[in-house]
């Protein structure tokens, strides 16, 4: 079955730049999506269709996706940017997501 | 204003079937196009998919759930539903209901709405 790997973790000083991997074969041949879970809250769509934001996503989030991987890039990160992200794309008719990479802001 | 909401019991136990719904309003499933899917999430894990029914009554399966799942819809009450037989203490989650957002290229399909999802606990 098809996978995405994700790292568990990644930490940003408030401010600079974060980024976010998901790796996943020929995963540059399928549109991948971001999603952003606050503790206690549902996903909330951030990336669709690779790099594009959904309305009331800020400037500051953007995505690439090439080759085996795709990035979900945060910049200028700041403290409410704090949260798990996953990946998500679609293998033919059945929807895979990362593990999840938890995003700490320091 | 699209909202969704899932609704079922809290807690079911082992071997049992559990029944999900989910009731929406801002769309409709019998609009071409329109997609909704259930998804998981093991307390501290990562969110699993496990169906989706699309518009025109086609259904889809996680592979690895699709013997224990099915998925099916009531245009008239806007609702979908997800049962899970044999339901087991690793299935306790909670779960959402997200409707899919299809962009007009092939392969563009995004969880554009989620519900604030229901946690199921399966235990004796």
């Amino acid at each position: 079955s098809y996978e995405l790997t994700q790292p568990p973790s990644v930490s940003v000083s408030p401010g600079q730049t974060a980024s976010i991997t998901c790796s996943g074969d020929k995963l540059g041949d399928k549109y991948a999506c971001w999603y952003q879970q606050k503790p206690g809250q549902s996903p909330l769509l951030v990336i669709y269709q690779d790099n594009k934001r959904p309305s009331g996503i800020p400037e500051r989030f953007s995505g690439s996706n090439s080759g085996t991987t795709a990035t979900l890039t945060i910049s200028g990160t700041q403290a409410m940017d704090e949260a798990d992200y996953y990946c998500q794309a679609w293998d033919t008719t059945t929807a895979v997501f990362g593990g999840g990479t938890k995003l700490t802001v320091l | 204003q699209v909202t969704l909401r899932e609704s079922g019991p809290a807690l079911v136990k082992p071997t049992q079937t559990l029944t999900l719904t989910c009731t929406f309003s801002g769309f409709s499933l019998s609009t071409s196009g329109m997609c909704v899917s259930w998804i998981r999430q093991p307390p501290g894990k990562a969110l699993e998919w496990l169906a989706r029914i699309d518009w025109d009554g086609d259904k889809y399966y996680s592979t690895s759930l699709k013997t224990r799942v099915t998925i099916s819809k009531d245009t008239s009450k806007n609702q979908v539903v997800l049962t899970m037989t044999n339901v087991d203490p690793v299935d306790t989650a909670t779960y959402y209901c997200a409707r899919i957002r299809r962009g007009v290229v092939q392969g563009d399909y995004s969880f554009d709405y989620w519900g604030r999802g229901t946690l199921v606990t399966v235990s004796s």
